[in-house]
């Protein structure tokens, strides 16, 4: 496998919420709690949203939240804004000790 | 303050090498895990490699095993990634990326390098 499926793009109107979803394998996001989220603007680089599924870093707004369920992770931004709209990537530890990172999911704000 | 600079991308011939140090500085290099994380132009985020703070410890994305080496000098507080037999799909943007301790997630990254691979 060579990169975790997410949709390709998420479009919502500003308040609005939305999920991004991250499909995987018993090899990656189904063997572990080990998925974290990356939120990256054009020309920048990335930063940490959410780490082991559900964790989010002090300075992320609570806005952001993950789940997961079997061999799916999802990323939901609540109170959609205007300066969410990014790229957004999951990752994942693996079996092999590798790391695997999602296809990104561009997110625009109408 | 944690920082993490690359240097050495640049324009190279394919079949050809080049050498990537990362610059680390503001915190203790020998408690970490360094990675090397990739972007094509307008393409997604690929895990490229990772060492760890032994130094010895190293794991690599099949398509980069037996071309690429991640090495790391403890006394300069550099990581290194050694890339050979470069090919036109190499061409990428290269972070180097500090793993968070005793965590599998990344949580500082450097500005990145671009290495650009054409003839």
């Amino acid at each position: 496998q060579s990169a975790l499926t997410q949709p390709a793009s998420v479009s919502g109107s500003p308040g609005q919420s939305i999920a991004i979803s991250c499909t995987g394998t018993s090899s990656d996001v189904g063997a572990y709690n080990y998925v974290s989220w990356y939120q990256q603007h054009p020309g920048k680089a990335p930063k940490l949203m959410i780490y082991d599924v559900t964790n989010r870093p002090s300075e992320v707004s609570n806005r952001f939240s993950g789940s997961k369920s079997g061999n799916t992770a999802s990323l939901t931004i609540s109170g959609l804004q205007a300066e969410d709209e990014a790229d957004y990537y999951c990752n994942s530890y693996t079996t092999s000790s590798t790391y695997i990172f999602g296809t990104g999911t561009k997110v625009t704000v109408l | 303050e944690v920082q993490l600079v690359e240097s050495g991308g640049g324009l190279v011939q394919p079949g050809g090498s080049l050498r990537l140090p990362c610059a680390a500085s503001g915190f203790t290099f020998s408690n970490y895990w360094i990675h090397w994380v990739r972007q094509a132009p307008g393409k997604g985020l690929v895990w490229v490699s990772r060492i760890k703070y032994d130094g010895v410890t190293t794991n690599y994305a099949d398509f980069v095993k037996g071309r690429f080496t991640i090495s790391r000098d403890s006394a300069k507080n550099t990581v290194h990634l050694e890339m050979n037999n470069l090919r036109a799909e190499d061409t990428a943007v290269y972070y180097c990326v500090r793993g968070a301790m005793g965590f599998y997630y990344f949580d500082y990254w450097g500005q990145g390098t671009l290495v650009t691979v054409s003839s």
